[in-house]
């Protein structure tokens, strides 16, 4: 069956340490994998977007990396801050072209603690 | 540019009434999809529409429909409704011409049904 999974429980990590949040997936082929911060109460926020020919992408403290082989995504903040506390959703596009379903992990709960 | 809206942003019904959501899109963007989600299934993808056509559809039942005016604005109907359907009602646009194309989520709609 597909899949696309997240660590269900919660990462609790200090200040200024790197988070690293995995994304896995099974029985998809994306060619775009996504990356959204949720706070609670409210819509999601894009962060990245990571195609199947770019093993790596990076935006200010952010970092994603995506394996295909591995069918896995790590997506890194550097030097966290008590700000980057949320809930962290991968995504994925099942389907070709322009079309298809945008499919969401369930998500990873960060705490960043000062 | 202003973001995502949608209206209502909370909503009390009853079992076996109906009830339409609002989504107006960012200025531009042509893409509008809905997403349901719940503590327990996470975000779940509704449908998309594009250009007034709805272009991929979820696995929900006929219940939950949508439909997108040529200003790209959308509306989506949920009828006969069910305690299940209690959720945040989330739409989002895009600028680009599909699902590959970073998501821009509005605020939500909380529906609760008693």
């Amino acid at each position: 069956s597909q899949k696309i999974e997240q660590n269900s429980e919660a990462l609790n990590i200090q200040e200024g340490k790197t988070a690293t949040l995995t994304c896995n997936y099974t029985n998809y082929s994306p060619a775009y994998l996504q990356w959204y911060r949720q706070d609670p109460g409210r819509g999601p926020v894009f962060l990245l977007l990571i195609r199947e020919n770019e093993k790596e992408k990076r935006k200010e403290r952010l970092k994603v990396t995506f394996d295909t082989t591995l069918k896995q995504s790590l997506f890194h903040i550097t030097a966290s801050q008590p700000a980057d506390s949320a809930t962290y959703l991968c995504a994925l596009v099942d389907g070709s072209g322009n079309t298809g379903k945008l499919i969401f992990g369930q998500g990873t709960t960060l705490q960043v603690k000062p | 540019k202003a973001g995502v809206t949608q209206t209502p942003r909370y909503l009390i019904k009853t079992r076996g009434q109906q009830v339409t959501l609002s989504c107006s899109p960012i200025s531009g963007h042509r893409s509008v999809s809905w997403y349901q989600q719940t503590p327990g299934q996470g975000l779940q993808f509704l449908f998309e529409y594009f250009s007034e056509t709805q272009r991929n559809k979820g696995n929900f039942p006929g219940r939950f429909s949508g439909r997108q005016f040529s200003n790209s604005r959308s509306e989506m109907n949920v009828s006969t409704l069910e305690l299940g359907d209690s959720a945040l009602y989330l739409c989002a646009s895009s600028g680009g011409t599909g699902l590959t194309y970073e998501q821009y989520f509005g605020p939500g709609t909380r529906l609760t049904v008693t």
